[in-house]
């Protein structure tokens, strides 16, 4: 089975300053990588998605990804904070070929420190 | 607006009650599947119905059913509510070609229930 590990519930950083959020993944087949954001009190919004195509990925927002096999990691990455940016984040997984759910990580709370 | 609607935003119940749960997905999308957040438990995937049949089961409580109607839209009926159902429920949807997820989970906003 599929699984997301996502190290550190909550992160700050400085308004300007990169943001690195971390994702883990473990799956018997190559899978395919999930970036969702959620703010306050709305639902969860898709930030970029790896489907075995290029392993760097770009998203909305300014974000990126890079799937790196070796390492079982799908980080998210953006050069420069924003205060809009605050938010949680979620990484998930899926196998692709098969019909089921995403499974998502415990997610990343991220604050901007202005 | 992610396109899909979900019904009622927010429910305030008390414990041994039963409520419903709506959800119509995207125009277009066969696939819905039913998730609870939790403080706790975080993100938990319950079902996913394709097409009106039920495709997967997470973890659902038996307590707990779903279906999905022939216009596509979706339940969620909880039953015999207890204190630790309190939770936000998200219904998401996406499109699949032969039955098969090709992209992402489009979600909608949640219902917020609470259970006093």
């Amino acid at each position: 089975a599929q699984s997301v590990t996502q190290l550190g519930s909550h992160v700050s950083v400085s308004e300007g300053a990169l943001v690195l959020l971390r994702c883990n993944y473990s799956s018997s087949v190559p899978p395919y990588l999930f970036w969702y954001v959620q703010y306050p009190n709305h639902g969860l919004q898709l930030l970029l998605k790896y489907t075995s195509a290029a392993t760097l990925v770009k998203g909305i927002n300014g974000f990126e990804a890079e799937f790196k096999k070796s390492e079982t990691s799908f980080h998210l990455t953006k050069p420069s904070a924003h205060m809009s940016d605050a938010a949680e984040y979620f990484c998930a997984v899926s196998e692709p070929g098969g019909n089921e759910k995403l499974t998502f990580g415990t997610g990343t709370r991220l604050t901007i420190i202005p | 607006d992610s396109g899909v609607t979900q019904t009622p935003k927010h429910l305030i119940t008390a414990t041994g009650q039963r409520v419903t749960l709506r959800c119509s997905p995207r125009s277009g999308d066969l696939s819905v599947y039913w998730y609870q957040q939790s403080l706790d438990q975080g993100l938990q995937f319950l079902i996913q119905y394709y097409n009106g049949e039920e495709r997967a089961k997470g973890n659902i409580l038996e307590r707990f059913s779903a279906q999905q109607f022939p216009d596509l839209h979706s339940e969620l009926n909880l039953s015999s509510l207890e204190l630790g159902d309190s939770a936000l429920y998200f219904c998401a949807s996406s499109v699949q070609h032969r039955g098969m997820l090709v992209g992402e989970l489009f979600f909608g906003e949640g219902s917020r229930l609470t259970v006093l």
